[in-house]
């Protein structure tokens, strides 16, 4: 089985300050990791993956995200938040060894950036 | 297009009427996902198609509803008999082959009355 688990309903942070928004994932094999991001009474829109090589990822809009095998997150990072960073983002993860599996999303956190 | 379509993107309907919501994908992509998203929960997955072939429709919540697509492309999800708690946002996905990134619609917001 596979899970996601976002455990911070909402997160504030002021503009010009760096966010994170927290993703701990479980699955058998190797994870497959997506971020998105919706915005109010639209889909959702990617951000980035992480499949295999560099920890670091570098997505749009100047977001990234950090792998870490040993504590299973894939923790979304911005250096200076903007106020049109508010929105809710999801994380998402896929078990690469499994053969087919859907996509298994987070609950959702949404993120508040205060001017 | 440019992305993937969604119409209607709202519907209002009585209880018990059966409602037809519609995805065009992106241009070849052989892949197509829908999902439901109701106020306050994360993203609920219904079915995939690979091509025309639905190989997973454990995610339906009920045999009320169905889906299809036809040509590899449009798809169709069918709600019959429609109740309150049927009232989400349904979002459709696609991607240029099963496991690859999944790009989504704006979805339609249904509500049951």
């Amino acid at each position: 089985a596979q899970s996601v688990a976002q455990p911070e309903d909402q997160v504030n942070v002021a503009e010009g300050n760096p966010l994170t928004v927290k993703c701990t994932y479980s699955v058998s094999g190797n994870p497959y990791l997506f971020w998105y991001v919706q915005y109010p009474n639209r889909g959702l829109q990617f951000l980035l993956k992480y499949i295999t090589g560099d920890n670091l990822v570098k997505g749009s809009y100047g977001f990234e995200a950090e792998f870490n095998k040993s504590q299973t997150s894939f923790h979304l990072k911005k250096p200076s938040a903007l106020v049109s960073d508010s929105a809710l983002y999801f994380c998402a993860v896929r078990d690469l060894d499994s053969g087919y599996s859907t996509l298994t999303f987070g609950k959702g956190t949404m993120l508040l950036v205060s001017p | 297009g440019a992305g993937v379509s969604q119409s209607p993107s709202n519907k209002v309907t009585e209880k018990g009427k059966d409602v037809e919501l519609r995805c065009d994908p992106i241009s070849g992509h052989t892949a197509l996902y829908w999902y439901r998203q109701s106020l306050g929960q994360g993203l609920e997955f219904l079915i995939y198609f690979q091509g025309n072939s639905a190989p997973d429709k454990s995610g339906l919540p009920s045999d009320r509803f169905s889906a299809e697509r036809t040509g590899g492309s449009v798809s169709t999800l069918t709600i019959q008999r429609t109740q309150q708690e049927d009232s989400a946002v349904y979002l459709c996905a696609s991607s240029l082959a099963i496991q690859e990134t999944q790009y989504f619609g704006p979805g339609t917001r249904l509500l049951v009355l």
